[in-house]
């Protein structure tokens, strides 16, 4: 099976700016989760989506939104963008719990944004 | 709240020396845990896992952990490091019911460098 796609690798944008990010889950997997890693904070929770639904929400400000579709690929906008939104941002995906009692998630790569 | 403690921010090791690196982690409930790791320009992956039954799981590449619930810590061991190990060690929980299992809360990491 091919693994957690995101697309693109790397990003640079403007402060002020606004970006998306795309993930494509593992074939059948349901669930994709999003994660912000940074040197000091390490990685923290944003959102959690399951059947094109926000299932959980980190603490994060509503500058960070996402969405799921159909098909379970799921994207992260980030509006007005800040010097501090420079991350590497992680998309995870897993089956569900109704799926199986087992929840892994499965890392994709990362998109690294650096924000000017 | 909720938070995983990981003991050491960076440990040195010489091949062939073992390794333990600490977790512990704060959470009311029934719990997940996950070790996963990064190695220099990769993603994350994960090492192993527990969910429940046998606390000493064993995980890829030689490595275990021991789950203790009365010290609430769930620590990575090896007993023989080579330098392929090199890498940064992610300690992670999550809720094992609720609806919150997309939501990994994770340490900040531990940089383990092995010495050839």
């Amino acid at each position: 099976k091919a693994g957690v796609t995101q697309t693109p690798r790397y990003l640079i944008k403007t402060r002020g700016q606004q970006v998306t990010l795309s993930c494509s889950p593992i074939s059948g997997h349901r669930s994709v989760s999003w994660y912000q890693q940074t040197p000091g904070q390490g990685l923290q929770f944003l959102f959690e989506y399951f059947s094109e639904t926000q299932r959980n929400k980190g603490n994060f400000p509503g500058r960070f939104s996402g969405r799921q579709f159909s098909n379970s690929r799921s994207e992260m906008n980030v509006s007005t963008l800040e010097l501090g939104d420079s991350a590497l941002y992680l998309c995870a995906s897993s089956l569900s719990p109704r799926e199986s009692p087992y929840y892994e998630q499965y890392f994709g790569p990362g998109t690294r944004l650096t924000v000017t | 709240a909720q938070s995983v403690s990981q003991h050491n921010h960076h440990v040195i090791l010489s091949e062939a020396a073992s390794l333990e690196l600490g977790c512990n982690y704060s959470y009311g409930g029934t719990v997940n845990l996950f070790w996963y790791v990064q190695y220099p320009g990769q993603h994350l992956q994960l090492l192993l896992k527990y969910f429940s039954g046998d606390p000493l799981v064993k995980g890829i590449k030689g490595f275990e952990a021991e789950f203790i619930k009365s010290k609430f810590s769930f620590n990575l061991r090896k007993p023989s490091v080579q330098w392929s190990d090199t890498a940064e060690y992610f300690c992670a929980v999550n809720a094992a019911y609720g609806g919150s299992q997309g939501n990994l809360i994770f340490g900040k990491g531990t940089k383990l460098s092995v010495k050839p």
